[in-house]
């Protein structure tokens, strides 16, 4: 079965500053897809950043950045130059069979980011 | 192009009662699904709805279902609410076009409150 890890409960960083959550996951599956969304406190799911497993290159997508090492089983995610706006619950998620349509998601128990000025 | 829509927003309910929460994918999305987040048990995968066929169930009791329409707007349906179904419900959208980047996008959820 899928499983999703996120070790850190919570992390603080200060403004402008670099930080990185980490993330690991299980799959016997070959192809999956990798996400990153955060929950900021009003609830909504908004998505960051996607890798897929045969992708060779890491994903950028702004200040997001997702350090992807196969062999370890490890997606993490990078935010450079933090802003205040960042604070927020961060999750993990694994989609399996990344060409089939599948649409199930499974979350990590999420990493709660505070940017203090 | 506007986000996934999902009304209500706030729910409150007695145990017993019934509850339909609504959800309105991104125009020309075709896959709806629906999650269910608790304090305890996290991120859960309910369904997934897609051209108004059910394509996938989480590990729930058949108190939760849920249906699609042709306009590809969803609904999910929870019966003899029960304590434990106090939680946020979020329902995302995706395209559901078999390509690497296929993202499902979340809507800001309803919060169920069951008394």
């Amino acid at each position: 079965a899928q499983k999703i890890t996120q070790t850190q409960p919570g992390m603080f960083v200060q403004e402008k500053e670099a930080v990185t959550l980490d993330c690991t996951y299980d799959t016997s599956d070959q192809s999956y897809g990798l996400f990153w969304y955060k929950q900021p406190s009003s609830g909504e799911m908004i998505f960051l950043i996607y890798q897929g497993s045969y992708d060779e290159q890491n994903a950028t997508e702004g200040r997001y950045s997702l350090n992807f090492q196969k062999a370890r089983k490890s997606a993490n995610l990078v935010i450079s130059a933090s802003q205040l706006g960042d604070s927020a619950m961060y999750f993990c998620a694994m989609r399996e069979g990344r060409n089939t349509g599948f649409q199930k998601l499974v979350f990590g128990t999420g990493t709660r980011l505070l940017v203090s000025p | 192009k506007a986000g996934v829509t999902q009304t209500p927003r706030y729910l409150i309910k007695t145990r017993g009662q019934q509850v339909t929460l609504s959800c309105s994918p991104i125009s020309g999305h075709r896959s709806v699904s629906w999650y269910q987040q608790t304090p305890g048990q996290g991120l859960q995968f309910l369904f997934e709805y897609f051209s108004e066929t059910q394509r996938n169930k989480g590990n729930f009791p058949g108190r939760f279902s849920g249906r699609q329409f042709s306009n590809s707007r969803s609904e999910m349906n929870v019966s003899t609410l029960e304590l434990g179904d106090s939680a946020l419900y979020l329902c995302a959208s995706s395209s559901r076009v078999v390509a690497s980047t296929d993202t499902q996008y979340f809507g800001p959820g309803t919060r169920l409150t069951v008394l």
